[in-house]
């Protein structure tokens, strides 16, 4: 099975610009979460989406939004793009749901904001 | 604090020797989860034990859980040079209501050859 795929795998931006990330899960996994990662905060939970609802929101603005798709693929989109933005960003998908089951990342999309 | 604190921050130790890290958490849960990151990939799933469970295995790797600690260490044998990496305890924490995968800050692990 092919794993967890995220494009683009590198991306610069400039503040106030919007952003739109992919990520494509595992084939037959219904549930994709996306999590932030930098130095300062660490790994933090944006969203979890499964079968095309959002199920949980981490507490980010609402700058960060997201949508599945039937086919399970995910975007999450961020927009009037900030300098703290800059970070690592992470799709896991999973057959379940994120907190009973095991994850399966990406390997992620850094975005640099300038 | 973070729900789900690693400890040590950094941990360098030679090949061959045994690491082991801790990871505290303070809500209930129903599992912790332990994942590795090479430098600046993505996670890698290691080990999910579930809150009735008091230890499991999975070939060099040994996780416990001590509920009323709320406690877990991760811990790996005869280290390689390949273990080098990131690793981070994740738990269900409940937040606003909702549960939802919470990471803790993380250990560096560098296994010198």
């Amino acid at each position: 099975k092919a794993g967890v795929t995220q494009t683009p795998r590198y991306l610069i931006k400039t503040r106030g610009q919007q952003v739109t990330l992919s990520c494509s899960p595992i084939s037959g996994h219904r549930s994709v979460s996306w999590y932030q990662q930098t130095p300062g905060q660490g790994l933090q939970f944006l969203f979890e989406y499964f079968s095309e609802t959002q199920r949980n929101k981490g507490n980010f603005p609402g700058r960060f939004s997201g949508r599945q798709f039937s086919n399970s693929r995910s975007e999450m989109n961020v927009s009037t793009l900030e300098l703290g933005d800059s970070a690592l960003y992470l799709c896991a998908s999973s057959l379940g749901g994120t907190i009973y089951n095991e994850q399966f990342f990406g390997p992620g999309t850094r975005l640099t904001v300038l | 604090s973070q729900q789900g604190e690693e400890d040590p921050q950094a941990l360098s130790i030679q090949e061959g020797e045994n690491a082991t890290m801790n990871c505290s958490y303070k809500t209930s849960i129903n599992n912790l989860q332990w994942y590795r990151q090479n430098s600046g990939r993505g996670l890698v799933h290691l080990i999910l034990i579930r809150s009735n469970e008091r230890e499991k295995h999975s070939g060099r790797l040994r996780v416990t859980l001590d509920t009323s600690k709320k406690s877990s260490s991760l811990l790996i044998t005869a280290s390689r040079a390949a273990d080098t990496a990131s690793y981070f305890c994740a738990t269900d924490a409940e937040d606003t209501g909702r549960r939802a995968l919470t990471f803790g800050s993380g250990t560096r692990l560098q296994v010198q050859p």
